[in-house]
């Protein structure tokens, strides 16, 4: 079945600095990768995600890129705030998800 | 609007008890999963149900677990005979569609743990 690792599992940014967690997945037919965040106590939830029909998106401070041919995908955050630490999970597949391990986000004010 | 809720937010049992764990999908959302979360870990699928029919159930880990969805809405997550390893956090998630790369939608997940 389809695997997905994840790295690096922690990541410390002075508030400001860019972000960088990266991901591979096993599968070559996976089409879908969404990234959540999740803070504690509560349920990820979807902060962006690509299809395979293209390389990269944006939304604000929030970026994935995606290389089909390598089989990674990477989420990037550009100026960090405090409000930013959190796990970020990638995950990819259909209605069945698979989930990396995890990757604690911490930004230090 | 409401999102997704999971009752009871914990849950302690003891081994060999039988619990029940309740999840109440956004309303009008047909497509309804479970995944169980271990500390340190990412969400692991159990079960997805489209409307009443429980469309993939390969997640399940063994016999003991059991989700129904009877009304196309509420889902129960059942488990028997529960074991130490079954203690993790047990998250439901809805979507609008079963159709597959739509967004899904976490609630807060109920926390069992087994003594």
């Amino acid at each position: 079945g389809e695997n997905v690792e994840q790295h690096p599992s922690t990541l410390s940014v002075q508030e400001g600095d860019s972000a960088v967690i990266k991901c591979t997945y096993s599968d070559s037919a996976s089409n879908y990768f969404p990234w959540y965040k999740q803070e504690l106590g509560k349920g990820p939830q979807l902060i962006i995600d690509i299809r395979s029909n293209v390389g990269e998106k944006k939304d604000q401070r929030i970026a994935v890129t995606l290389n089909k041919t390598a089989k990674h995908f990477s989420l990037h955050i550009t100026e960090t705030q405090p409000e930013d630490s959190a796990v970020y999970f990638c995950a990819t597949g259909g209605n069945k998800l698979v989930f990396g391990a995890g990757t604690i986000l911490r930004v230090k004010s | 609007g409401a999102g997704v809720s999971q009752t009871p937010s914990n849950k302690v049992t003891e081994k060999g008890k039988y619990v029940e764990l309740r999840c109440d999908p956004i309303s009008g959302h047909t497509a309804l999963y479970w995944y169980r979360q271990s500390l340190g870990q990412g969400p692991e699928f159990l079960i997805y149900f489209q409307g009443t029919g429980a469309a993939d159930d390969s997640g399940l880990p063994n016999d003991r677990f059991f989700a129904v969805r009877p009304e196309g809405s509420v889902s129960t997550l059942k488990i028997q005979r529960t074991e130490r390893g079954d203690s993790a956090v047990y998250l439901c998630a809805s979507s609008p569609t079963a159709v597959p790369y739509y967004e899904q939608y976490f609630g807060p997940g109920t926390r069992l743990t087994v003594t």
